[in-house]
């Protein structure tokens, strides 16, 4: 099971940063993702990381703002988002590996319910 | 304008069947497994297929899977009102070392 947690309202320029908790599985052995969605949109990619954590990879609208991480003593994923856009407002759901390793990042078999994350002045 | 092309919506008639594609390039579909996504509104996304053709436990035979160089489709056959949802594909593109989604179908059983 995953469950998010930090949305917010922000202005643009601003911070913040989400939550993902795990739990019922192997954390540690299951690269992770956020995907976001846009309201009346479609699914957008923003960030994955590698069940070590030692590599990470970005969608090119939030590379260099957002900042993936995890803890696997804590079985918890965070995404770090700075500099604020309205584009950014969206639900931002984690969602967990299919693959058993590093991460192919080919397919998602958990997904938290999503927190909303509102950018506007 | 997403990486994967999807038709944005699609319907057919209780029983029928219906096959949604998923159209992409060398860089993506053509070097990458494929997975289908199925979304109710106001709920998280759904696993229906992954490794191109195989369905999770729980998913029932139903949906089905295929793809062919750099295309995809999701079918459905014996439609149901309750298949009525969005339904996305993705995988990861080679060229922007990311995953790539599908801008998503409707569907409509009616």
């Amino acid at each position: 099971r995953l469950v998010e947690s930090g949305g917010d309202l922000r202005q643009p320029g601003g911070s913040l940063r989400l939550s993902c908790a795990a739990s019922g599985f192997s954390f540690q052995n299951f690269a992770m993702t956020w995907v976001r969605q846009a309201p009346g949109r479609g699914l957008e990619w923003v960030s994955g990381i590698s069940g070590s954590g030692g590599t990470s990879y970005y969608a090119g609208s939030v590379k260099g703002r957002f900042t993936i991480g995890r803890d696997n003593f804590a079985n918890t994923l965070y995404l770090q988002m700075n500099s604020l856009r309205v584009e950014d407002t969206a639900i931002y759901y984690c969602a967990k590996d299919h693959y058993y390793g590093s991460g192919s990042y080919l397919a998602f078999d958990i997904w938290g319910q999503g927190t909303r994350v509102t950018v506007s002045s | 304008q997403s990486v994967l092309t999807q038709p944005p919506s699609m319907s057919a008639a209780p029983g029928e069947k219906v096959t949604i594609s998923c159209i992409g390039t060398s860089s993506n579909l053509g070097n990458n497994y494929v997975a289908w996504y199925q979304q109710f509104p106001g709920t998280a996304p759904r696993l229906l297929i992954y490794d191109n053709d195989k369905r999770p436990s729980g998913i029932p035979g139903r949906f089905s899977g295929s793809k062919s160089g750099t295309s995809a489709t999701l079918g459905i056959t014996g439609l149901q009102t309750g298949d009525e949802a969005d339904y996305y594909c993705g995988t990861w593109d080679d060229s922007v070392a990311g995953v790539v989604f599908g801008g998503g179908t409707k569907l409509t059983v009616l």
